[in-house]
């Protein structure tokens, strides 16, 4: 089954904190897993990972992708009160079937 | 790059008449668009996979004759919402996917309310 799990559902910080969302996948046809953050409207694409330890950096977040243990990390360091938002994990299937299959978010919020 | 527009961003119709949204890849083509929707607090529920030039593919339970999707060119699809009710209100997210690895883009979303 192609399922995605996200933990946890809900945290909450005090900005300077450092937090680290986790989102585990089935095995099953995996090409790539995606990040999103999504706040008030769509998501936004944040990173996409499809080869196992090599880690993606964008200023304060960073992303990286075991396939060996089906799971990637989103590191979000100095936390800020707008990183608060809805992080999405999305797993994207190999072959011709192009469906992402999402995993139901972790809602940050970071407290000033 | 990669941005992808949707219009129009927000609608308020009456019960029984057909909203057209359009989903628009600005600065790429895209042979493969996606149309979602997402209640409050809930995650993206894919309603169907939009390919250029050819029918759409649904997702189960997705009703084909009430989402009427066209993607006639490389740049635009449309999800048409045909006799509106009221259960039919929610946010529509579409995406356009793009790369060698599938990249997916999101509008900004559509939403609308059914009275």
């Amino acid at each position: 089954e192609d399922k995605v799990v996200q933990s946890p559902l809900s945290l909450v910080v005090h900005e300077g904190d450092t937090v680290t969302l986790n989102c585990s996948y089935e095995v099953t046809n995996f090409r790539s897993l995606l990040w999103y953050k999504q706040e008030k409207k769509a998501p936004t694409f944040l990173f996409m990972l499809t080869s196992s330890g090599i880690e993606k950096k964008s200023g304060r977040l960073s992303s990286i992708l075991d396939k060996k243990e089906l799971f990637s990390i989103l590191n979000i360091t100095a936390t800020q009160t707008g990183d608060s938002a809805v992080y999405l994990c999305a797993r994207l299937n190999a072959g011709n079937n192009r469906k992402l299959i999402w995993g139901l978010g972790t809602s940050l919020a970071v407290n000033p | 790059g990669a941005v992808v527009s949707q219009h129009p961003s927000w609608v308020i119709c009456k019960s029984g008449t057909s909203v057209k949204i359009e989903c628009r890849s600005l600065d790429f083509q895209a042979t493969t668009m996606f149309w979602y929707r997402q209640f409050p607090k809930q995650s993206l529920m894919l309603m169907a996979t939009s390919n250029e030039g050819s029918k759409a593919t649904y997702e189960q339970g997705v009703e084909k004759d009430k989402f009427l999707i066209n993607h006639a060119s490389l740049t635009l699809s449309t999800l048409t919402v045909t006799s509106a009710h009221p259960e039919d209100s929610s946010f529509y997210i579409c995406s356009a996917q793009r790369g060698a690895y599938n990249e997916q883009f999101f509008g900004p979303g559509t939403r609308l309310t059914v009275l």
